[in-house]
């Protein structure tokens, strides 16, 4: 079993429509949980960063923590089809593990006009 | 210029051969990563320098595999004896010493043994 799993989709909805990204996590020493979006043939490129649980929202994206649970999600509201790309989620634990991500599969977002 | 850069942007080799990955990070950013995604997955960690010095390198999957930053800067991730098993996307990324968490991420090197 992976330490951060993904539903790789793909994942198609219309424009305007709201979206919902999941990852579930296993190592209970991550503290530290972000999003990457990723278009084709490109390097990841950082979406949304939170320590602990909780909530954090940026303009069009919400990102939620549930370390109860061990659940991860990104929301994006009124999508565009320039969101449409790999959305990546990864954790650390922190501390001298700085920098090491584990990642999540991916998940191939589409959205059609 | 602005972001990291990686070259060559695609390698074509063949089963045997040794290849040489180049990384140049974002200028002041002492940390830097490296990682491999296969088609269809997240990118995998495979080592991280602070400085010149490897901090980590256990995710480097056997000894065929080894990096190098000797003057702080540039990094070449060199495989020796490429099997088709290493074909993916090598990703190198660095990050500021202010510590903001964020890494920048290239845009690859695809390696395709054949």
């Amino acid at each position: 079993q992976k330490e951060v799993e993904q539903d790789p989709g793909p994942l198609s909805v219309p424009e305007g429509a709201i979206v919902s990204l999941n990852c579930t996590y296993s190592n209970s020493a991550f503290q530290y949980f972000m999003w990457y979006r990723q278009y084709s043939r490109k390097g990841p490129e950082l979406l949304m960063y939170t320590y602990s649980s909780g909530n954090k929202e940026d303009g069009r994206f919400t990102a939620q923590v549930d370390k109860s649970s061990k659940y991860i999600s990104l929301f994006i509201r009124d999508s565009q089809p320039s969101d449409s790309a790999t959305y990546l989620c990864a954790s650390y634990a922190g501390g001298t593990s700085y920098g090491k991500l584990t990642f999540g599969q991916g998940t191939i977002l589409t959205v059609h006009p | 210029g602005a972001g990291v850069s990686q070259t060559p942007s695609n390698k074509v080799t063949e089963k045997g051969k040794y290849v040489e990955l180049r990384c140049d990070p974002i200028s002041g950013h002492t940390a830097l990563y490296w990682y491999r995604q296969s088609l269809g997955q997240g990118p995998e960690f495979l080592i991280y320098f602070q400085g010149t010095g490897a901090a980590d390198d256990s995710g480097l999957p056997n000894d065929r595999f080894f990096a190098v930053r000797p003057e702080g800067s540039v990094s070449t991730l060199k495989i020796q004896r490429t099997e088709r098993g290493d074909s993916a996307v090598y990703l190198c990324a660095s990050s500021s010493p202010s510590g903001s968490g964020e890494l920048f991420f290239g845009e690859g090197s695809r390696l395709t043994v054949l």
